[in-house]
């Protein structure tokens, strides 16, 4: 089945303690993508990736790390994570940039 | 600054009724256009796209109109089905234009199809 897989789906941890988060993606797409989701601010854009080494910032990067170093993964990091960064975030994946794309089903983080 | 706006956070359509979702952007350089579809604890999911180029995309129940000289697009859905309750998204990007592909994403509206 093709997909985009996010784990873990809910992380709860505390302020200042390095984290991952994994996305993996089995369609071969060249383009994939982080995204975060808040209450009345929608999807917003943090980090993308045209193909293997190609990253990007997006709308909010701060606070965050990507890395593109296999077509299929993308790894979201935070290295010091803060309250502030408590949301929803979503991986997606797409053929090329401008199509549409697939997207993970989420990752509940909570910072304390 | 929101680029790309949903100004109605909730639409209540009868089962069978035309739902109209509405967004508009403030940025003449978005050339490509998308709606995406979210259900709780999912992630979202395509549903339709539209380029600068057409005015109109169909695709089943689902279509998209563009209006340039508005900046506005919106999202009609014939006949509208209990199973569209949903919350809806509209995205734009000046992708082609300016060689970046960073996604805008509007605030979402909730569709609730009435039985």
């Amino acid at each position: 089945e093709a997909q985009v897989t996010q784990n873990p789906r809910y992380l709860i941890t505390v302020t200042g303690k390095k984290l991952t988060v994994t996305c993996s993606q089995n369609m071969n797409h060249e383009y994939m993508s982080w995204y975060r989701q808040d209450p009345g601010l929608g999807l917003r854009q943090i980090y993308y990736s045209m193909n293997v080494e190609v990253t990007d910032k997006g709308d909010v990067p701060e606070g965050y790390k990507v890395s593109r170093k296999e077509k299929r993964n993308f790894p979201l990091i935070l290295e010091s994570p803060s309250p502030n960064q408590t949301s929803l975030y979503f991986c997606a994946s797409s053929l090329f940039a401008g199509y549409g794309y697939t997207f993970g089903s989420g990752t509940r983080l909570t910072v304390v | 600054d929101q680029q790309v706006k949903q100004n109605s956070p909730s639409l209540s359509v009868q089962e069978g009724r035309i739902s109209i979702l509405n967004c508009d952007y403030t940025n003449s350089m978005f050339d490509y256009f998308l709606w995406y579809k979210k259900y709780p604890a999912e992630g979202p999911t395509f549903l339709i796209s539209i380029s600068s180029i057409k005015d109109k995309n169909e695709d089943g129940r689902f279509t998209v109109f563009l209006n340039k000289s508005a900046k506005h697009l919106s999202l009609h859905i014939v006949p509208s089905q209990p199973g569209d309750s949903a919350v809806y998204f509209c995205a734009a990007s000046p992708g082609t234009t300016s060689g970046t592909y960073k996604y805008i994403f509007g605030t979402g509206t909730r569709l609730k199809v009435l039985a």
